[in-house]
């Protein structure tokens, strides 16, 4: 099943906060962020696990909480440079096997 | 080395050709995937190999058919293939499979911009 992911999209100026949730209706195992520019892969910025602490890289961190079900990543002091689609990723189980779903991403537009 | 190649970055063929296309990594990765992503959608799965053995199949349709020939290469296979087809196919890789236990950090390709007319 998909998360789900708010808001859609969000636009900054440079300098400014936002924050990104994601939420599932299903047990969470861990959940992961990428970031995709257009026209580029996703890139991989962070895995959260159930139970783990909040995790940071540089002005960008994120958290679980398990009894919501949900993952927020915050943008703290906004570069030009995070402008992209922001997805999050939900580990869960197929059979013996473990997938990766994403959710249908927000867009990130950071202004001058 | 922490890329994953894939070739080529652009295809275009007619609903009667046969052509493939092929992912590379050399980070000693155990676990390979193939993700189709249509125009701002999220990437959905369609092939897991851990091991090099399929451990997943996401329904996809038998046009599409995956091979690992060994622990570095994948391909996919592509045959019959309709309009709505046409797509980014995302290659990626991972350390170990996915266990739920949050060690499967997801190395993307660039893709393959695949148009069928």
């Amino acid at each position: 099943q998909q998360p789900v992911q708010s808001p859609q999209a969000v636009i900054l100026r440079e300098g400014e906060d936002a924050v990104i949730n994601c939420s599932s209706s299903k047990a969470l195992y861990s959940v992961h962020w990428y970031r995709q520019k257009h026209g580029e892969a996703p890139v991989f910025l962070m895995i959260l696990l159930k139970g783990g602490e909040q995790k940071g890289h540089e002005k960008i961190s994120a958290s679980f909480n398990e009894k919501k079900q949900q993952s927020s990543l915050y943008l703290t002091a906004s570069q030009l440079s995070y402008s992209g689609t922001y997805f999050c990723g939900t580990e869960r189980r197929g059979g013996s096997n473990y997938k990766l779903t994403f959710g249908k991403g927000t867009l990130l537009t950071v202004n001058p | 080395d922490t890329e994953v190649t894939q070739t080529p970055k652009h295809l275009v063929m007619g609903m009667t050709n046969k052509k493939s296309l092929k992912c590379e990594q050399h980070m000693g990765h155990r676990a390979m995937y193939w993700y189709k992503q249509k125009a701002k959608k999220p990437p959905e799965l369609m092939f897991v190999y851990s091991y090099e053995k399929l451990s997943i199949n996401e329904s996809v349709p038998s046009r599409f058919s995956p091979e690992c020939p060994n622990s570095s290469l994948l391909n996919l296979h592509l045959h019959a293939l309709q309009p709505e087809d046409s797509a980014l196919y995302l290659c990626a890789s991972s350390q170990h499979p996915l266990a739920g236990v949050g060690t499967g950090e997801l190395f993307f390709g660039e893709g393959s911009r695949l148009t069928v007319l």
